[in-house]
């Protein structure tokens, strides 16, 4: 079973600066890495789709990055709405299953 | 508009059942996947397990393997998800979600439904 790993746990910024959150693999994925954003009270809502593909509506300054076992998520100047928690999901190739990251929360500093 | 509609919150009695509805529209109920995921007070995301309606049987995650079934009815566009035996730690909000075949991504979310065990 592939466990994801994400750091940090708690990501502490303030607006306009740059945000990176990482999401490490125990064994190697074939790309078919999401993020998600949650804020409270909310549905998960998707960011970014097989690793680096923005899903629609999703403004440029969220992009994803990695392959391997090594996954980024980069907001680069953050607004006050992109305070959240953040997930990443891997799914395997066939059938498709999914494990969820434990979570990375960005909170206004 | 994709929507994803689910039933309503649920109170159980520990060792009961809980069945949840999912009802789809505005795409392709059948060559999409839907999921199932759920969330804890204050925790994170789990995926359960989820359906293609074009490919027959779901996928479970093997810690729910035993205890949750999913269906899905192509004539009414609606998913199901049925958890047995319940227990305490059972108690979470359970989400709908549809996932795109050919990608990793779970694109439209339903609004959640609580579930609460409580004797």
């Amino acid at each position: 079973e592939i466990v994801l790993t994400q750091s940090p746990a708690t990501l502490s910024l303030s607006p306009g600066e740059r945000a990176t959150l990482s999401c490490r693999a125990s064994q190697s994925l074939s790309g078919y890495l999401a993020w998600y954003q949650q804020k409270p009270g909310q549905a998960p809502r998707l960011l970014i789709y097989d690793a680096s593909n923005r899903a629609t509506g999703i403004p440029a300054r969220f992009s994803g990055s990695g392959s391997g076992t090594d996954f980024t998520l980069t907001i680069s100047s953050l607004e006050p709405e992109d305070f959240a928690v953040y997930y990443c999901q891997l799914r395997s190739n066939w059938p498709p299953m999914y494990t969820f990251g434990q979570g990375t929360k960005l909170e206004i500093k | 508009q994709v929507q994803l509609v689910q039933s309503g919150a649920e109170v159980k009695k520990p060792g009961s059942s809980v069945k949840v509805s999912c009802k789809a529209s505005g795409g392709s109920f059948s060559s999409y996947a839907i999921n199932w995921v759920r969330q804890a007070p204050g925790q994170g995301l789990e995926w359960m397990g989820g359906i293609i309606p074009i490919f027959g049987p779901a996928n479970y995650a093997q810690k729910f393997q035993d205890r949750v079934t999913i269906t899905a009815d192509e004539s009414t566009s609606t998913a199901y998800m049925e958890l047995s035996s319940l227990r305490s730690d059972d108690t979470a909000v359970y989400y709908c979600a549809r996932g795109i075949i050919a990608v990793a991504g779970f694109d439209y979310w339903g609004q959640g439904t609580l579930v609460t065990v409580s004797s």
